[in-house]
């Protein structure tokens, strides 16, 4: 597709249960994002990947927390024991990044909207 | 640390009449600057952004945005709103030398027939 993709786009689970959501970047975009958006809060930040590596996580509320790209490509967002303040749509952006610059213009996916009952 | 503060939650205007989002950020130098729209269901698309230079920006769907830098402002105007302008709209700031963006809360926007 020519977007931004991730799945699921809804995802209900239960406390203490693991979580994956996935995102696919636009072909061709070797930054990618992760943000978290609650109820009525604009999107916060939570791990940028340059290539394979993430370059800043800083974002990632805790170690249950956790994302991948080991291809460079999609990625994945791992929360381990789930907690309801968790529930939240996570979306995820990519951008053609050469320099490392925040100009690159950054293209969102739909996002996956968690609910942790 | 940079912050973004759109003081109005909720907007309402009627379909024809101007519009004005106010968006204020907090950032030691100069920013990078942008606004995105994000309708129901639909991911955010970027209306503009501001990076240097001429401070009023011309962005997609007959929006623009004015950079003043002496009020820590750059508010998004648009002369004449349609209905398919009822969105939810969110400005946001981005440092040099850094990737992340940060998101003000957000405006959402009603639109009177």
């Amino acid at each position: 597709g020519a977007g931004v993709s991730q799945t699921p786009s809804n995802k209900v689970t239960e406390k203490g249960k693991y979580v994956e959501l996935r995102c696919d970047p636009i072909s061709g975009h070797t930054a990618l994002y992760w943000y978290r958006q609650s109820l009525g809060q604009g999107p916060e930040f939570l791990i940028y990947f340059q290539g394979t590596g993430a370059a800043d996580d800083s974002g990632l509320p805790n170690d249950r927390f956790f994302a991948v790209r080991p291809e460079g490509s999609v990625s994945t967002l791992k929360i381990q024991r789930t907690e309801r303040g968790d529930s939240a749509v996570y979306l995820c952006a990519s951008s053609l990044t050469s320099g490392g610059l925040s100009t690159d213009t950054q293209y969102f996916g739909p996002g996956t909207r968690l609910t942790v009952l | 640390a940079q912050s973004v503060t759109q003081p109005d939650i909720h907007i309402t205007v009627s379909e024809g009449a101007s519009l004005e989002l106010r968006c204020n950020y907090s950032y030691g130098a100069t920013p990078y600057l942008f606004w995105y729209v994000q309708s129901p269901g639909q991911g955010l698309q970027l209306l503009l952004k501001y990076f240097s230079g001429d401070t009023l920006v011309q962005g997609i769907k007959g929006f623009e945005a004015e950079f003043k830098r002496s009020q820590s402002s750059f508010n998004l105007r648009k002369p004449s709103v349609h209905w398919s302008d009822a969105a939810e709209y969110f400005c946001a700031v981005g440092a040099r030398g850094a990737q992340k963006l940060v998101f003000g809360q957000g405006t959402r926007l009603t639109i009177n027939p």
